[in-house]
């Protein structure tokens, strides 16, 4: 079934320096979305990606839809303490539900100041 | 306060007890779902609603669960005669179309059974 994978599992930055998560699937995604959970928080929606190669930049966030639409980035330049949490790629479920989402496993950012 | 609203956010019940949350969706969102996640995953779908009607149910959702949308505003979602790998963060979401917009989670109701 459909699946998204995610890697890292966890990563942990000096505050200032780069990061950046990847979000692969096995088959074509009709579209990406991208959120953010804070810790003990919910998820919170970040961009949504529709077409193939496409690149979208969010002050210091960038995101890309791979050119197979088959795989996902989120690179944050230079982080902050406010960037602390974990970032979820998400799949939408046309198949069944129309429109639910399946979830990767999340990176966990920590920042350390 | 316009988002999801989730009430309670926190239940701790004894094994075996039956136990209701509640979901209050953003007013003009028509689609309604119920996410659980537990420590360290990402959420994972239950079901969801158009309207009133419950269009789908993840094969996650055991006959101890069911969830409700009387007239298609507030959801319920009940877990009967409960157990401990029930203990998780039950989300609910809502959104306006299908896959096409943002999905604005409510913050959840974090359920410990003991």
């Amino acid at each position: 079934g459909q699946q998204v994978m995610q890697i890292p599992q966890y990563q942990h930055v000096q505050e200032g320096e780069d990061f950046t998560t990847y979000c692969n699937s096995s088959t074509t995604l009709s579209n990406i979305q991208w959120y953010k959970q804070r810790p003990g928080g919910h998820p919170v929606f970040l961009i949504q990606l529709v077409k193939s190669g496409e690149v979208k930049k969010q002050k210091r966030l960038t995101f890309q839809f791979g050119e197979a639409k088959k795989n996902s980035s989120l690179h944050i330049t230079a982080t902050q303490t406010t960037d602390v949490g974990t970032y979820f790629c998400a799949e939408v479920n046309y198949g069944g539900s129309q429109g639910n989402l399946i979830f990767g496993k999340g990176t966990k950012l920590s920042v350390k100041p | 306060d316009t988002g999801v609203s989730q009430n309670p956010r926190h239940k701790i019940t004894k094994r075996g007890q039956n136990v209701t949350f509640r979901c209050d969706p953003i007013s003009e969102h028509n689609r309604l779902y119920w996410y659980r996640q537990t420590l360290g995953q990402g959420p994972e779908f239950l079901t969801y609603f158009q309207n009133e009607a419950q269009l789908e149910k993840s094969r996650l959702l055991s006959d101890r669960f069911s969830a409700e949308r009387p007239k298609g505003s507030f959801s319920t979602l009940e877990i009967q005669r409960t157990e401990q790998g029930d203990s998780a963060m039950y989300l609910c979401a809502s959104s306006l179309r299908p896959g096409s917009t943002e999905a604005f989670f409510g913050q959840g109701t974090r359920l410990t059974v003991v």
